[in-house]
C-alpha cells in the first residue's frame, strides 16, 4: 500500500500562470486535506475534501484557488494566475474518519 | 471553535537530555491529538496519537504524549535526546466542528534544536 502520493514534487511556474498539484491519497481513504506551508510557518489549513465534495473550505484564498476530489482519479488543487506570495509547500494528507492522517512528501511551488 | 498552541516556537537541548515540548488546545468535543514531526525539506511524519484510549501515550524513536484533559495539555517529552531529533514538531488536534464534519487542527509548531 503506497503512502499519499504528491506530483510534482517541485513545481516552477512564472507569474500568470496556472499550477496543478496532484495528490493520490492512500488506498481506501476517501478524506483529503490540503495545507500550504509558508517558509518558516508551520501548516495552514486549506480545503478538506470528501469524494466528489468540498466539506470545508474555509482556509482556501477566495480567488484563484480551487480543489476537487472526483470520483475517479486524484485530488487537484489548482491555482490560478499565481503570484510570488503563492510560492510554498503544498502539503496532501488522507484519512479515513477521524483517525490520524497520512501525508504526502508536499509538493513545492515556486513562483519566478 | 477548536485550536492548538504550541507555546513555544524554538526549543534548544544538549544532547542527552530531556525533552519537553509544549501544546495546548481547545476543543469542543472529545478530540483526537496527534504529533507530527518534519525533517528539513521533508513530509511529516507521524509520532504518535491520542484517541480517547491510555492518556499516556507512546510513541516512535522514544517519544510519548499525556493527555490531561484538566490542563487541556498534550505535551510531548523524550527522556534523553538525539541529534537526529533535531526537527519542527507540530501538534495537531482533530475535532468535529458544528457541521459535524472532522477538521485537523496544527499548532505553529517548535523547533527543536539539539546541541551536541
Amino acid at each position: 500500500n503506497a503512502g499519499v502520493m504528491q506530483n510534482p514534487r517541485h513545481l516552477v511556474r512564472r507569474r500568470g500562470q496556472e499550477a496543478r498539484l496532484r495528490c493520490s491519497p492512500m488506498k481506501g481513504h476517501s478524506h483529503v486535506y490540503w495545507y500550504r506551508q509558508l517558509p518558516e510557518e508551520g501548516l495552514k489549513f486549506m480545503v478538506y475534501l470528501q469524494k466528489e465534495n468540498i466539506i470545508d473550505e474555509s482556509g482556501m484564498p477566495k480567488e484563484r484557488f480551487s480543489a476537487e476530489f472526483p470520483k475517479e482519479g486524484p485530488s487537484i488543487l489548482r491555482i490560478q494566475q499565481v503570484v510570488r506570495g503563492d510560492s510554498a509547500a503544498y502539503f496532501c494528507a488522507s484519512s479515513l474518519q477521524n483517525t490520524e492522517a497520512f501525508f504526502g512528501q508536499g509538493t513545492r511551488l515556486t513562483v519566478v | 471553535a477548536q485550536s492548538v498552541t504550541q507555546l513555544d516556537s524554538h526549543v534548544s537541548v544538549s544532547e542527552g537530555t530531556p525533552v519537553l515540548l509544549r501544546c495546548n488546545y481547545s476543543s469542543s468535543y472529545s478530540p483526537s491529538l496527534f504529533w507530527y514531526v518534519q525533517h528539513p525539506n521533508k513530509g511529516l511524519q507521524l509520532l504518535l496519537k491520542y484517541t480517547s484510549a491510555a492518556t499516556l501515550v507512546k510513541g516512535i524513536n522514544g517519544f510519548e504524549a499525556e493527555f490531561k484533559k484538566s490542563e487541556t495539555s498534550f505535551h510531548l517529552t523524550k527522556p534523553s535526546a538525539h541529534m537526529s531529533d533535531a526537527a519542527e514538531y507540530f501538534c495537531v488536534v482533530s475535532d468535529r466542528g458544528t457541521s459535524g464534519t472532522y477538521k485537523y487542527i496544527f499548532g505553529t509548531g517548535t523547533r527543536l534544536k539539539v546541541l551536541a
